[in-house]
């Protein structure tokens, strides 16, 4: 089945500076690729996602890149805000209704 | 629309107890799921509907049971619980892949079993 890897499990960065968490996937099949963000007793809320035939999407202070040759996407927040700190989770699939595999997160902390 | 509504929100169980946990969804979706999210993890796939009367295994089956005699809702049961299924529990929903990948999830349910 699908592996999916994800680092840093912690990042620490100042207010207005960006920050890059990285995931790479082991089923060459998968051809979508979500991102959640997920605050302390809240539930996952989709923030950006991929699929397999696009490299890059942004959404505002939100980007992600795919690159399918290497197996692994990233997510790119800029002009962090202390409203960023969450838990970020990247996800993968092969579509139909096969679920969601799960990177194991990432803590960003928003240093003032 | 109240979305993905999971019940109940919080549960204290004893070892060898059994329980149902309800999702419901309101947005005639197609597909459902139920996950389980434990400390410093991803969330990890339970089972899985691709539509009303129809039921399959994710990634982690074993103890528990589903099913699906609405297209609405999606029953996650514990037969015989066990402290190893402490965990909170996430049900998610999505339209149909052939139309839009984004699932929904409900608010959680946090479970404890002692």
């Amino acid at each position: 089945g699908e592996n999916v890897e994800q680092h840093p499990s912690t990042l620490s960065v100042q207010e207005g500076d960006s920050a890059v968490i990285k995931c790479t996937y082991s089923d060459s099949a998968s051809n979508y690729f979500p991102w959640y963000k997920q605050e302390l007793g809240k539930r996952p809320q989709l923030i950006i996602d991929i699929r397999s035939n696009v490299g890059e999407k942004k959404d505002q202070r939100i980007a992600v890149t795919l690159n399918k040759t290497a197996k692994h996407f990233s997510l790119h927040i800029t002009e962090t805000q202390p409203e960023d700190s969450a838990v970020y989770f990247c996800a993968a699939s092969r579509g139909g209704a096969d679920g969601l595999t799960f990177g194991k997160g990432t803590h960003l902390i928003i240093q003032p | 629309n109240a979305g993905v509504t999971q019940t109940p929100k919080f549960r204290v169980l004893k070892t060898g107890q059994s329980m149902t946990l309800l999702c419901a969804q309101d947005m005639n979706h197609e597909y459902m799921y139920w996950y389980r999210q434990d400390p410093g993890m991803g969330l990890r796939l339970i089972h899985y509907s691709v539509g009303e009367g129809t039921t399959a295994k994710g990634e982690v089956p074993d103890g528990y049971n589903v099913s699906r005699l609405k297209k609405q809702n999606f029953l996650l049961g514990l037969e015989s619980a066990a402290p190893s299924q402490t965990s909170v529990y996430f049900c998610a929903s999505a339209l149909d892949w052939g139309i839009s990948y984004e699932q929904y999830f409900g608010p959680g349910t946090r479970l404890t079993v002692t």
